[in-house]
């Protein structure tokens, strides 16, 4: 059974600091995504890797994919407070094309002034 | 292009009712999902479907049902609701580079 870790499950920051969220997972996959759920809203795709060493940037959002060590990572570069959401990463565990999405338990990151 | 509808927003269900969850997309695409969203845990899968007329098992099946009788619309069927199907349920459609797209979502009470 896949199983997907996040950490830290919450993160309070300072406006303009840097920080990085990890995503682990159990299972061989070479897809991952990135999704920004805000308060009692849908979530908002952000990032998709497909591949080994995959990077994607996004204004202060930078995701990387290690499927190797079955690692990825959303750094987050001078924090603003419009970034203030939960960010959960999602692994594919369908090797195929259905795309069968195991979620993250989420990350909910407050930027404070 | 209105993306991916979910309808009702709300709901409060008696135990025992039964109910439909109404999905529809507008982007012609032929995989769309059921999750649910329990309080402070992530998505898991119910059903999904990968064209009009086939549908499968998610991690999360039992005391659902669904149909995908055209590419627009995935309803989900609850038959007799119980209490532990409180949370919130999200329809999504996926696209190109299997990004999946999702609803607004729907929230439902058993009381």
């Amino acid at each position: 059974e896949l199983k997907v870790e996040q950490n830290p499950l919450f993160l309070s920051m300072q406006e303009g600091k840097n920080y990085t969220i990890y995503c682990n997972y159990s299972t061989t996959s070479d897809r991952l995504y990135w999704y920004r759920q805000d308060p009692g809203k849908s979530l908002e795709s952000l990032f998709v890797l497909l591949s080994n060493g995959a990077v994607k940037q996004e204004g202060r959002l930078m995701a990387s994919l290690d499927t190797k060590a079955r690692l990825s990572t959303l750094h987050i570069t001078a924090a603003v407070h419009d970034l203030s959401a939960t960010y959960f990463c999602a692994v594919d565990r369908d090797t195929g094309t259905a795309s069968k999405l195991t979620f993250g338990t989420g990350t909910r990151l407050q930027v404070t002034l | 292009n209105a993306g991916v509808t979910q309808t009702p927003k709300f709901r409060i269900l008696k135990i025992g009712q039964s109910m439909t969850l109404q999905c529809t997309q507008d982007m012609n695409h032929n995989y769309m999902y059921w999750y649910r969203q329990d309080p402070g845990m992530g998505l898991k899968l119910i059903y999904y479907s990968v064209g009009a007329g086939i549908t499968d098992k998610g991690e999360v099946p039992n005391g659902y049902n669904v149909s995908r009788s055209t590419t627009e619309d995935f309803p989900l069927r609850l038959e007799l609701a119980a209490p532990s199907q409180t949370s919130v349920y999200f329809c999504a459609s996926m696209g190109y580079n299997n990004e999946q797209f999702f609803g607004p979502g729907t929230r439902l009470t058993v009381l």
